[in-house]
């Protein structure tokens, strides 16, 4: 079946200007995740979306970070006023309700801001 | 979580099988072994994970020690693709299934795979 997607696969960005960045999960799956990993780091979890609840936004670095889950499936990751620092690789997650430990990656979207 | 323990590397010839051990001496009787692998410039891919009993799927097969405190994560005949790096992650789910997800990578093994 279809996996996690996101979209764009690479983006580039001046400094300032604001981006979107989209994930659409497994349909079914209840749980979605935001991650980021930097050039030879590892992964940074950003923002957790189960269900209705109210999301984990534990994560998030500074608020020019935000992200919203539409009907429980689609979602949009927005960094604001992008500073060269927010360059790397963001990767979208999901899980089914009955294991939040088994996550389905999506391929991630690339972002560098010069 | 308990904390894994992990080769920093490992090299294994195409066609035989890779195994790749992990350490978890301080795990609880609630928590899983998890395994993921991460391919260069790739998101990490979810392989196998288990609790007590040994597991095996169409990736891989999870040996976990009676005492649970070690495992091994088993590539019957590793390929040129199974070249990555491979996380052991312990993690508790609580009863009834949902609980919180943030998964935490470590380390983990550099798998190479060599023709």
């Amino acid at each position: 079946g279809a996996g996690v997607s996101q979209s764009p696969s690479n983006k580039v960005t001046e400094k300032g200007k604001d981006v979107e960045l989209r994930c659409d999960p497994i349909s079914g799956h209840t749980a979605l995740y935001w991650y980021r990993q930097s050039l030879g780091q590892g992964l940074e979890f950003l923002i957790y979306f189960q269900g209705n609840s109210a999301p984990d936004k534990s994560g998030l670095p500074s608020d020019r970070f935000s992200a919203e889950r539409t009907g429980g499936s689609v979602s949009t990751l927005t960094i604001q006023r992008t500073q060269q620092e927010d360059s790397a690789v963001y990767l979208c997650a999901s899980s089914p309700l009955t294991d939040a430990y088994e996550q389905y990656f999506g391929p991630g979207t690339r972002l560098t801001v010069t | 979580d308990a904390k894994t323990t992990q080769p920093t590397s490992m090299d294994c010839a195409e066609g035989r099988a890779a195994n790749l051990p992990c350490n978890h001496s301080t795990i609880s009787g609630n928590e899983y072994v998890y395994w993921y692998r991460q391919i260069h410039s790739q998101g990490p891919q979810y392989i196998i994970h288990g609790l007590k009993n040994n597991e095996t799927n169409e990736m891989a097969s999870l040996i976990i020690t009676e005492d649970r405190k070690s495992s091994t994560l088993i590539l019957p005949h590793a390929t040129l693709r199974d070249t990555a790096v491979y996380y052991c992650i312990v993690r508790e789910v609580p009863a009834g299934g949902t609980s919180y997800g943030k998964l935490t990578f470590g380390q983990g093994t550099i798998l190479t795979v060599h023709p």
